[in-house]
C-alpha cells in the first residue's frame, strides 16, 4: 500500500477562518488528488497536481486552493471556510512510473466541520 | 465528455446471496476501467481493474468483465458475506489523461 497520511484527520472550525488540509506520501508518486465525499454526491475532485508547482482544477474547485512543493505534500487549503465546505476530504496519489493505467490510492480521510 | 454510470443504491442482501452491481460508461478512447471499495470510516481502495477490452478483474471473489460493445463493466460476487457490506464505486481513467471518473458509489449492506 502506498503511504499516504491525511492531517488532521478530525477537524471542526468556525464560518470564516482558514483551514489547511495536509497529504503527505511516501511512495514518490507523481500525481496527487484532492477530493470531497458527500452523500448524494459521490466523490468530487477538487484540485489535481501533475508534479512540483503544477497544479489544475478539478470540478469543484471555487473556494479552494492547493500547493506542492514537494513531491511528498500536497496541501488544501480553504481561505475562509463556509458551511457548505463541511464534507470528509480524501487524498489520493497515482503512480505512473510503470503503467499509464494505474490505479488511484486513497488516504483514510479528514473529516472537516464549518459551523 | 467521460461518464460512469452505477446501478442505484442502496442494495440489501443476505449473506450468501449473488450479488451484481451494475456500472456503464461513456469515454473517449479505450478507458481502463476500475472497482474501488470502501468499508465504512475508511478511504477507498482498489477492489479490482480491468484495461482492456475482455479482460477480467478479480479479487476476493469478485469478478467484473470489460465489455467493450456494451460499455460496461459489472460487478459480481457469487456468496456475499456480511463483511463485503460497503460502498462500492465503478471508474474509468482514460490513457494519459490525468483525471479518473467515478460514479456516485452503491451501498451494499449484507444482512446474517
Amino acid at each position: 500500500d502506498a503511504g499516504i497520511t491525511q492531517s488532521p484527520r478530525h477537524k471542526v472550525t468556525e464560518t470564516g477562518t482558514p483551514v489547511t488540509l495536509r497529504c503527505h506520501q511516501t511512495e514518490n508518486h507523481r500525481y496527487m488528488y484532492w477530493y470531497r465525499q458527500d452523500p448524494g454526491h459521490g466523490l468530487r475532485l477538487i484540485h489535481y497536481s501533475y508534479g512540483v508547482k503544477d497544479t489544475d482544477k478539478g470540478e469543484v474547485s471555487d473556494g479552494y486552493s492547493v500547493s506542492r512543493s514537494k513531491t511528498e505534500d500536497f496541501l488544501l487549503t480553504l481561505e475562509s471556510a463556509t458551511s457548505s465546505q463541511t464534507s470528509v476530504y480524501f487524498c489520493a496519489t497515482r503512480d505512473t512510473t510503470y503503467s499509464n493505467t494505474g490505479e488511484l490510492f486513497f488516504g483514510e480521510g479528514s473529516r472537516l466541520t464549518v459551523l | 465528455g467521460n461518464s460512469v454510470t452505477q446501478m442505484e443504491g442502496p442494495v440489501t442482501l443476505s449473506e450468501e446471496a449473488f450479488l451484481t452491481i451494475n456500472c456503464t460508461y461513456t469515454a473517449t478512447g479505450y478507458p481502463s476501467l476500475f472497482w474501488y471499495v470502501q468499508y465504512p470510516g475508511e478511504g477507498l481502495q482498489l477492489l479490482l481493474k480491468a484495461t482492456k477490452a475482455d479482460d477480467k478483474g478479480s479479487n476476493k471473489g469478485f469478478e467484473a468483465t470489460y465489455r467493450k460493445e456494451t460499455t460496461s463493466f459489472h460487478l459480481e460476487k457469487g456468496s456475499v458475506q456480511v463483511s463485503d457490506s460497503a460502498v462500492y464505486f465503478c471508474a474509468l481513467r482514460v490513457p494519459n489523461a490525468g483525471k479518473s471518473t467515478f460514479g456516485d458509489g452503491t451501498t451494499l449492506t449484507v444482512k446474517p
